[in-house]
């Protein structure tokens, strides 16, 4: 089966640093991903990691260690609008279905 | 270019009736995927398909949810008879092939079962 762990909530002030942590149980890997959704809103595509190592693109960083079947999101530069819930999820095979973890909201103070 | 359609964005409706929930995917794209979110259970995958065909129905909770894909432009997931307990956000997403394509979802469906 497929499992995912991330923390359910985390609190951080405008402008810092945070990262949210993932860590994954799969019978195969074939990626994780990171998906943003506001409140009310759809999950959107933030990242992608294949690889081990980080990936950046603009304010928001990804890592995986594929080793210790772990990753995070890492968003720099907070700003109030980054306050959403942010989820992992995993594939087990190029074809296999995508699973998601249960959430970590992310609350912003000013 | 539009994104994933579904309809109606809100049903209310009675315990015992039939709800049809319709999907759009965007075009081109030959994986489409329906899950169910509630804040107990997060994000559930239902059932996804690729090119049309159910590839996994494992998530489907039970025989009263039923889901079809007639052709590579629609998909429906019908629940009959609907229960209180079925009231959720049910979201229809799809991407285009396997791998690290990303999901791209549509803005849910709400129902709510009374």
């Amino acid at each position: 089966g497929q499992s995912l762990e991330q923390p359910s909530e985390v609190t951080a002030v405008e402008g810092a640093i945070v990262q949210i942590n993932c860590t994954y149980q799969t019978s195969g890997f074939y990626g994780l991903s990171w998906y943003q959704q506001h409140d009310g809103g759809a999950p959107t595509f933030l990242s992608y990691n294949a690889l081990d190592g980080l990936e950046e693109t603009g304010r928001f960083s990804s890592f995986l260690s594929r080793s210790d079947s772990y990753g995070y999101l890492l968003l720099q530069e907070l700003q109030m609008k980054d306050s959403a819930s942010y989820f992992c999820a995993v594939r087990g095979s190029s074809a296999s279905k995508i699973i998601f973890g249960s959430g970590t909201r992310l609350s912003i103070r000013p | 270019d539009a994104g994933v359609i579904q309809s109606p964005r809100h049903e209310v409706t009675e315990m015992g009736q039939e709800v049809t929930l319709r999907c759009k995917p965007i075009s081109g794209h030959n994986s489409l995927f329906w899950y169910r979110q509630t804040m107990m259970r997060g994000l559930e995958l239902l059932i996804y398909f690729n090119n049309n065909v159910p590839i996994d129905d494992s998530g489907m909770p039970e025989d009263r949810f039923s889901a079809k894909m007639p052709n590579a432009s629609f998909s429906t997931l019908k629940i009959q008879p609907s229960e209180p307990r079925d009231s959720a956000v049910y979201f229809c997403a799809s991407s285009r092939g396997a791998g690290n394509s990303p999901l791209h979802f549509g803005n849910g469906t709400r129902l709510t079962v009374t």
